[in-house]
């Protein structure tokens, strides 16, 4: 079964860019049933969202991050990445890489649903000088 | 952005507690609801998914309800292992949005 393993440096220096990967393992990445998914948890507080992204390429940002965010797919690797620009204080948390599934619901229209059911355990990244 | 809200933010239960938690959508998100289990220092757990389907591998003893803007998850009898945090999410629209989390903590 899949599993998920985040890599990159735990510290990062105030205005730099955060470069996280996520390592797939026991599945691949071109699998079109999935997407793959960075999420972050600041300390103490509630889990955020930051984006996906197909294998095709195609990503979803966080509006709230999309100016700073730049999520990528490595097929050959068999890894997706995340690179943050700019970061500040705020930007300290612990950052998931999970494995997206999802479903359509037909009706009148189409609508997909989204559920995260594989994670990585996670790393911390402090920012800081 | 949709809102998640939970309800309460911790709870104490003993075990063999029957322990309901409430997660309400600042609009409509038809069935588009998650629930994960997080432990301290551990990842989130899929639990639930599209409101009440029972990820595989999760305890019966976990159920999802709801659709709309109000959804629960119940625990039929807690466990020694529930001790945890729980938090829902909505994928109804993008940005996908989580709730505060519920702490429930051991009486």
């Amino acid at each position: 079964q899949v599993q998920l393993q985040e890599s990159g440096p735990g510290l990062v220096r105030p205005s730099e860019t955060l470069s996280l990967t996520c390592i797939v393992s026991g599945g691949s990445v071109i699998n079109g049933s999935y997407y793959w998914s960075w999420i972050r948890q600041p300390p103490g507080k509630g889990l955020e969202w930051i984006g996906y992204i197909y294998y095709s390429g195609s990503t979803n940002y966080n509006p709230s991050l999309k100016s700073r965010v730049t999520i990528s797919v490595d097929t050959s690797k068999n890894q997706f990445s995340l690179k943050l620009s700019s970061v500040t204080a705020a930007d300290t948390a612990v950052y998931f890489c999970a494995k997206t599934s999802f479903g359509v619901v037909i009706t009148t229209d189409y609508y997909y649903y989204y559920y995260m059911d594989v994670w990585g355990k996670g790393t911390t990244v402090t920012v800081s000088s | 952005d949709i809102q998640m809200t939970q309800s309460p933010s911790s709870l104490s239960a003993s075990v063999g507690d029957r322990v309901t938690v409430t997660c309400r959508a600042s609009q409509s998100i038809s069935n588009f609801l998650n629930w994960y289990q997080q432990k301290p220092g551990k990842a989130p757990k899929l639990l639930i998914y599209a409101a009440s389907s029972l990820q595989s591998g999760v305890p019966s003893r976990f159920r999802g309800s709801g659709s709309g803007t109000d959804f629960t998850l119940t625990i039929s009898s807690l466990q020694p292992e529930d001790f945890a945090t729980y938090s829902c999410q909505q994928s109804y629209s993008t940005p996908l949005t989580f709730g505060g989390g519920t702490k429930v903590e051991i009486k």
